[in-house]
């Protein structure tokens, strides 16, 4: 069954560095989101991406982050500058239709941890 | 904001009984989704019940939706241990600014004991 794939499942990095997180969707898939769910707390919303542009982003999501779909396969969300309150486990997913609203199916995860 | 509210925060059952959890949401919505969610790991969609739907089956899995009381709920009948896991509704709202977005709510955490 085809699924939602993350790289790294971990990645630790120095407070102020650079990070990209990788996905890839699910290859017949449209729309493409982030979301983010810091320990112990909700899963929230950061951002959408649909024909090659951001369709929905929360107020998360402020310059310090963006999104790519560099190739057909791959949906990238890197931040700019970390800080230690960007540790969270950081969810990539996709869904199929042509429009929301639709099942989104999420991949595994990335923990990402700064220090 | 559209909020997906569960409850109870933590269940804890035997193995063989059925689990219900709830969920309750403020503003109109277009489908609702269930999901699962192990210890530290992805979250698995189990089902989607849209707003013209009063019930759906999966397995051993009932979702009801009620719109004018604004709440659904899962049932997980016959639980086995492998079913502890968090498990969290997530909602569209029906249209407008946010309807891309999946609202979640904080879960209820649900133990199968042995």
């Amino acid at each position: 069954e085809p699924e939602v794939t993350q790289t790294p499942s971990h990645q630790v990095t120095q407070m102020g560095q650079e990070v990209i997180l990788r996905c890839v969707p699910i290859s017949n898939h449209l729309y493409f989101y982030w979301y983010r769910q810091i320990l112990g707390q909700k899963v929230e919303f950061l951002v959408s991406f649909y024909n090659n542009e951001i369709s929905e982003k929360s107020e998360i999501f402020d310059d310090q982050f963006s999104v790519e779909r560099p190739d057909g396969s791959n949906f990238t969300l890197k931040i700019r500058s970390t800080k230690l309150e960007d540790s969270a486990m950081y969810f990539c997913a996709s869904s199929e239709g042509q429009r929301p609203p639709d099942t989104q199916y999420f991949g595994p995860g990335t923990r990402l941890t700064v220090l | 904001s559209q909020q997906g509210e569960e409850d109870p925060q933590a269940l804890s059952i035997q193995e063989g009984e059925n689990a219900t959890m709830n969920c309750s949401y403020k503003t109109s919505i277009n489908n609702l989704q269930w999901y699962r969610q192990n210890s530290g790991r992805g979250l698995v969609h189990l089902i989607l019940i849209r707003s013209n739907e009063r019930e759906k089956h999966s397995g051993r899995l009932r979702v009801t939706l009620d719109t004018s009381k604004k709440s659904s709920s899962l049932l997980i009948t016959a639980s086995r241990a492998a079913d502890t896991a968090s498990y969290f509704c997530a909602a569209y709202p029906y249209s407008g600014a946010g309807s891309y977005q999946l609202t979640f709510g904080k879960g209820t955490k649900l133990s199968v004991i042995p």
